[in-house]
């Protein structure tokens, strides 16, 4: 069974500061891995996606590194905003999506 | 716009009282799933569905129903909600299982 695991559980940085956000899997035979973001009484909006084949992904700020062999993946966040604040969760697809716990960051402005 | 619409948002209701959480998706997707949220516990598959009058269970089926009459439609339904199913759910569709994820708002359930 596919375990997700998130570390750090909280993250509280100063604004411009860049955030490292990690998150293992111990099954490696994955199709891809997602990272998402969760706004308090909101849902959960994709952030990016990427496949197993792919190494990383960039959009914007976010880049998000995938190492298949060492079942890790990091969400890098360049120049945090207090708009960053939220609890961002990775999902890890086999044959289902499972998630971590999540990371709660807080920006402080 | 594009979107997934759960309702509804808030419900309180009494052990054994049957409920129906809807879960409207107008994308065209074929793969729809319902996930509870827990502390601690992160997100959990209830059920999902592949298409039309296909659904199987996910990590965390029992004491749930769902059905699968239109594309667009995947009700979540409650027989008899007991406390334990106090929670956060959340409705998610996709063109498949492999591609980006959507996900509704969230229904916060509350049984007493």
């Amino acid at each position: 069974k596919q375990e997700v695991t998130q570390i750090p559980a909280a993250l509280s940085v100063p604004e411009g500061e860049n955030l490292v956000l990690n998150c293992s899997f111990t099954d490696s035979a994955i199709y891809n891995l997602q990272w998402f973001r969760q706004d308090p009484g909101k849902g959960l909006t994709s952030l990016l996606l990427i496949q197993s084949s792919q190494r990383e992904q960039t959009s914007g700020r976010l880049n998000a590194s995938l190492d298949k062999s060492s079942g890790r993946s990091t969400l890098y966040i360049a120049a945090s905003q207090p708009g960053d604040s939220a609890t961002y969760l990775c999902a890890v697809d086999d044959y289902k999506l499972s998630f971590g716990a999540g990371t709660t960051v807080t920006v402080r402005a | 716009e594009a979107q997934v619409t759960q309702n509804p948002r808030y419900l309180i209701t009494v052990t054994g009282k049957k409920l129906t959480v809807t879960c409207s998706q107008n994308m065209n997707h074929e793969y729809m799933s319902w996930y509870r949220q827990d502390p601690g516990l992160g997100l959990r598959q209830i059920y999902y569905s592949m298409n039309v009058e296909v659904t199987d269970k996910g990590d965390v089926p029992e004491g749930y129903k769902v059905s699968r009459k239109e594309k667009r439609n995947f009700p979540l339904i409650l027989e008899s909600p007991s406390p334990n199913q106090t929670s956060l759910y959340f409705c998610a569709s996709s063109l498949n299982p492999k591609n980006i994820q959507y996900f509704g708002a969230g229904t916060r359930l509350s049984v007493l």
